[in-house]
């Protein structure tokens, strides 16, 4: 596509579950983020892929957290055992090589 | 601790005013984004400046970065209605290989 896709658009999850949110970068991109916003806020930074460097996982907020990117192009994040303070918008980012950022339009979490 | 500190964090006016967003940090960036998000949405880049003291225009937005580095500030001139959203500003330190850091964000709201 010609964007960045985020998949699920919205997810409402039980407390305690596993959920798992796809991104699916702009073509030719080598880096990868993901953000987490909640309501209204400014963005909380994640983890980071660059190319085939080990990505910078300083943000994930817990073991709980996790991220993949398979083949240097799609992205999942998953978070395990979810909790009512998970719920938040959960962006993914992808950048060319003129340092340009792009953003999905986010995967929507509720953890209930 | 919040690296990149916006003010204001709210802002309301009436169309054909103007207005200034300021992001602050003690930290020295390699480049500086702003960002507008609109709900529902992921954040859109407006701008990239990586000079100390560079100033960038962008019809009636005008983007300034300190000359250390530090800071920036975006000025909006005869604000209209479409210019309502949230202002994320954004800062990279180092290299390209690096994560994008970003403010606390400033929503401004324009009435007629």
């Amino acid at each position: 596509g010609a964007g960045v896709s985020q998949s699920p658009s919205n997810k409402v999850t039980e407390k305690g579950k596993d959920v798992e949110l796809r991104c699916d970068p702009i073509s030719g991109h080598t880096a990868l983020y993901w953000y987490r916003q909640s309501l209204g806020q400014g963005l909380e930074f994640l983890i980071y892929f660059q190319g085939n460097s080990a990505p910078d996982k300083s943000g994930l907020p817990s073991d709980r957290f996790s991220a993949e990117r398979t083949g240097g192009s799609v992205s999942t994040l998953t978070i395990q055992r979810t909790q009512q303070e998970d719920s938040a918008v959960y962006l993914c980012a992808s950048r060319n090589a003129g340092n340009t950022i792009y953003f999905g339009e986010g995967s929507w979490l509720t953890v209930v | 601790t919040q690296l990149l500190e916006q003010s204001p964090q709210f802002l309301s006016i009436q169309e054909g005013e103007n207005l200034t967003v300021y992001c602050n940090s003690s930290s020295v960036f390699s480049s500086l984004q702003w960002y507008r998000q609109e709900p529902g949405e992921g954040p859109v880049l407006l701008v990239t400046v990586v000079t100390g003291g560079e100033v960038k225009k962008l019809k009636r937005l005008t983007f300034q970065f300190g000359d250390a580095r530090k800071d920036s500030s975006l000025h909006i001139t005869a604000a209209q209605p479409g210019d309502t959203g949230l202002y994320l500003c954004a800062g990279m330190m180092g290299g390209t290989a690096s994560k994008l850091t970003f403010g606390t964000g400033t929503r401004l709201q324009v009435t007629l």
